[in-house]
């Protein structure tokens, strides 16, 4: 069955960078984009941009860009996020989400999150 | 940016109908999706394309969307649709959320 396997539950101090990884399995990994969407304790989802995993191109969001880097590794059908300098409002559960982008974007094959705590 | 707004919480009695709106400007114009998410657990998508229901969401859910609202029915409601609720759309080539509401089901 199509499944995202997402990486551990980190740790960090604040300053420090993250990377989490996502494992797809069950469909062509190529064939669709990866989103990453965060979200704070108690608080709504939070896009952070996509990756296309065929080309590696990648679309941040704004409030991301310069801190946040998608990647991807094909020959493990895998991407990957990896966000910098941490803070305290960093700590969220982050998931990675299988889907389409455009007008017409939806997600359909969600991971069950990394938790990512930032603390001193 | 773009904005999309949700009431924070909605609640229905049991067997009845449900309706939570998600409006920003001219919303009618994007396509919009749904997603139903349960305490400890992923999100899920119960509609896309503001009408479309995946394979394994029961018909009880229903989109629409014109004008500046879009609205997801649940028709019915059980108790097993108290959950949090998201609508998102794409603009200007960014994913965007609505704050999500709460539906309790009395």
């Amino acid at each position: 069955q199509v499944q995202l396997v997402q990486s551990g539950a980190e740790v960090k101090k604040p300053g420090a960078s993250v990377k989490v990884s996502c494992k797809a399995s069950g469909y062509t990994f190529t064939g669709y984009y990866m989103h990453w969407v965060r979200q704070a304790p108690g608080q709504g989802l939070e896009w952070m941009g996509w990756i296309n995993p065929s080309s590696g191109g990648t679309n941040y969001a704004q409030k991301f860009q310069g801190r946040v880097t998608m990647t991807r590794d094909t020959s493990i059908s895998t991407a990957y996020m990896e966000l910098s300098r941490l803070t305290s409002d960093d700590t969220a559960v982050y998931y990675c989400a299988r889907g389409t982008t455009g007008t017409t974007t939806v997600m359909d094959v969600w991971g069950k999150g990394t938790t990512v705590t930032v603390s001193a | 940016s773009y904005e999309l707004t949700q009431p924070p919480s909605v609640s229905v009695s049991l067997g009845q109908t449900a309706s939570i709106t998600c409006s920003g400007d001219k919303l009618g114009d994007k396509y919009v999706c749904w997603y139903q998410q349960k305490p400890g657990q992923s999100p899920v998508v119960v509609i896309h394309q503001d009408i479309k229901r995946p394979s394994g969401i029961p018909e009880r859910f229903s989109g629409s969307n014109s004008g500046k609202t879009a609205t997801l029915t649940i028709s019915g409601t059980q108790a097993m649709d108290e959950a949090d609720y998201y609508c998102q759309a794409w603009d200007n080539y960014t994913v965007v959320f609505g704050g999500g509401t709460k539906l309790t089901v009395l």
